[in-house]
C-alpha cells in the first residue's frame, strides 16, 4: 500500500546530542511537511518542501533543519536537542500544495510519527 | 485569538448518542476545511473534507458557514470506536504552498 513511513517510531537521545528523524513516502507527492506535536497541543508546522524548495516557518528555531535528497525521502535534523524538544514529530505529504492554482483540497497524509524523548 | 478554536471537551456521551462539535477560524482567506481524527499517541487521519454545501459520510455530517467562519461536525449513533480527538483544520495558500492550521482538538469519549 502507498503510504508515509517514519523511522524510528521511538527515539531516545541525550541532551545536546544531534538526532535525525526520517520520513519516506510512496505516494509520489510533491510536498512534504514536518510537524511537532506536544502533548494535548495541535500539530505545529516546522517547515515543508515543495519539490526541492525549502520553506521554513518564521518561528521554527535554528536548531531544527531539514533535508530532502529526493522525492521520496525527507529528514529532520535536530542539532542540539533540549528537553523542550521532546515531542511527537509528524511527517506529512500532499500531492499538490496549491501552487498550480488547482482546486485541490490540500489534503495532507500523515506518517505514524516519531516520538522523541530527550534525557 | 487563536487561528482555529475548538472546545477541548471532553465530551462524554453514551453509545448511540448524537454529538456535535463546533469550530471557528479567524483567517477569512482560508480556502479548504477538514476534520481529522487523532487517536491517542497516533497520527492525525483525515476524516472528511468540509464543503460549503455541507457533506455527509455515513454517520458523519460536516457543515461550513463561511460568512460566520464556523465549521461543525455531527456524529450520529456514536460508537465506542468513535472515541478519539477530533481536530478542526483549515487550509490556505501561504504563498509557497498550502498550509494547514490545526485546532487543538475536541476529545470525545463514548461510554458503553
Amino acid at each position: 500500500d502507498a503510504m508515509v513511513i517514519q523511522n524510528p517510531r521511538y527515539q531516545v537521545t541525550q541532551f545536546g546530542k544531534p538526532v535525525t528523524l526520517s520520513c519516506s513516502q510512496t505516494l509520489n507527492h510533491n510536498v512534504m511537511y514536518w510537524y511537532q506535536q506536544k502533548s494535548s497541543q495541535a500539530p505545529k508546522l516546522l517547515f515543508h518542501y515543495y519539490d526541492k524548495d525549502f520553506n521554513n516557518e518564521a518561528d521554527t528555531p535554528d536548531n531544527f533543519q531539514s533535508r530532502r535528497p529526493n522525492t521520496s525521502f525527507c529528514f529532520l535534523d535536530i542539532r542540539s536537542p533540549g528537553l523542550g524538544d521532546a515531542a511527537m514529530y509528524l511527517c506529512a505529504t500532499s500531492r499538490d500544495g496549491g501552487r498550480t492554482g488547482t482546486s485541490g483540497r490540500y489534503e495532507q497524509y500523515f506518517g505514524p510519527g516519531t516520538r522523541l524523548t530527550v534525557t | 485569538r487563536k487561528e482555529v478554536e475548538q472546545d477541548p471537551g471532553p465530551f462524554n456521551v453514551p453509545e448511540g448518542a448524537t454529538v456535535a462539535f463546533n469550530c471557528t477560524y479567524s483567517n477569512s482567506a482560508s480556502q479548504s476545511f477538514f476534520w481529522y481524527r487523532q487517536d491517542c499517541r497516533k497520527e492525525p487521519k483525515l476524516l472528511m473534507s468540509v464543503y460549503s454545501s455541507g457533506n455527509e459520510d455515513g454517520r458523519f455530517t460536516a457543515q461550513l458557514n463561511r460568512a460566520s467562519q464556523y465549521i461543525s461536525l455531527l456524529i450520529r449513533d456514536s460508537k465506542l470506536s468513535d472515541s478519539a480527538t477530533y481536530l478542526c483544520v483549515v487550509a490556505f495558500y501561504g504563498g509557497a504552498t498550502n498550509k494547514l492550521i490545526f485546532g487543538t482538538g475536541t476529545l470525545l469519549a463514548v461510554q458503553p
